[in-house]
């Protein structure tokens, strides 16, 4: 049981490159998550899914889109990468049998993003 | 807009010390609260949440709705306790967690 996984771990871009980042769960839950997280600022939510078939914009998603493939796996997308998404990037999954950020968050290792 | 406020980026004290870390929040309603850690090389995970009014690895968390506070407190720290920590909110039915920036305890022998 790998809980939340990640790939790839490190990533370095230049600016205007594309690029998936991939994050898949295996404790049959229903929401997943894409944050942030920058020095200084905590972690901020991109977009969320609260179930496989809907995605929702969190705090900060301009120049991200994501993807449910399936219940198992949340894609964040970056179409044209700007030094300022240089970050690292976390998955979450939760249940999802009620208000998602309720219930206990898993998150993945991380995705160490740098965009030059 | 909801917003969670951790002062200290970096707490210091020595093993055996209370260690008390602080986090306040502004929402007119009623959150949910919770304190995440993530210890070296670990993945952030759950420590604790209002709802549950537990003890986990010997730290409480009360709600101070009058001062809209949530402090993270244990009586005395131990080594193992080193990690950043995080307060988070949410609100009813939401699926946005809102973190506070994180305060680094270092427990020094």
């Amino acid at each position: 049981n790998a809980g939340v996984t990640q790939t790839p771990k490190f990533q370095v871009l230049k600016t205007g490159q594309s690029m998936t980042l991939q994050c898949a769960q295996d404790m049959n839950h229903n929401s997943m998550y894409w944050y942030r997280q920058d020095p200084g600022m905590g972690l901020r939510l991109i977009y969320y899914s609260a179930s496989e078939g809907t995605t929702d914009k969190g705090e900060v998603p301009n120049g991200y889109n994501v993807s449910r493939l399936n219940k198992r796996e949340f894609s964040l997308r970056l179409e044209s990468a700007a030094p300022s998404q240089t970050s690292v990037y976390f998955c979450a999954s939760s249940e999802g049998r009620r208000g998602g950020a309720q219930e206990t968050q898993y998150f993945g290792p991380g995705t160490r993003l740098l965009v030059l | 807009a909801q917003r969670v406020t951790q002062p200290e980026k970096l707490l210091s004290v020595f093993k055996g010390a209370p260690v008390e870390l602080k986090c306040n929040y502004s929402y007119s309603g009623s959150p949910e609260l919770f304190w995440y850690v993530q210890y070296s090389r670990q993945r952030l995970q759950l420590l604790l949440r209002h709802i549950s009014r537990e003890s986990i690895k010997g730290f409480t968390a009360d709600l101070n709705k009058g001062e809209t506070s949530f402090h993270l407190k244990k009586p005395f720290a131990q080594e193992e306790d080193s990690a950043m920590y995080y307060c988070a909110l949410t609100l009813d039915s939401s699926y946005k967690l809102i973190f506070g920036s994180g305060t680094r305890l270092l427990v020094r022998p």
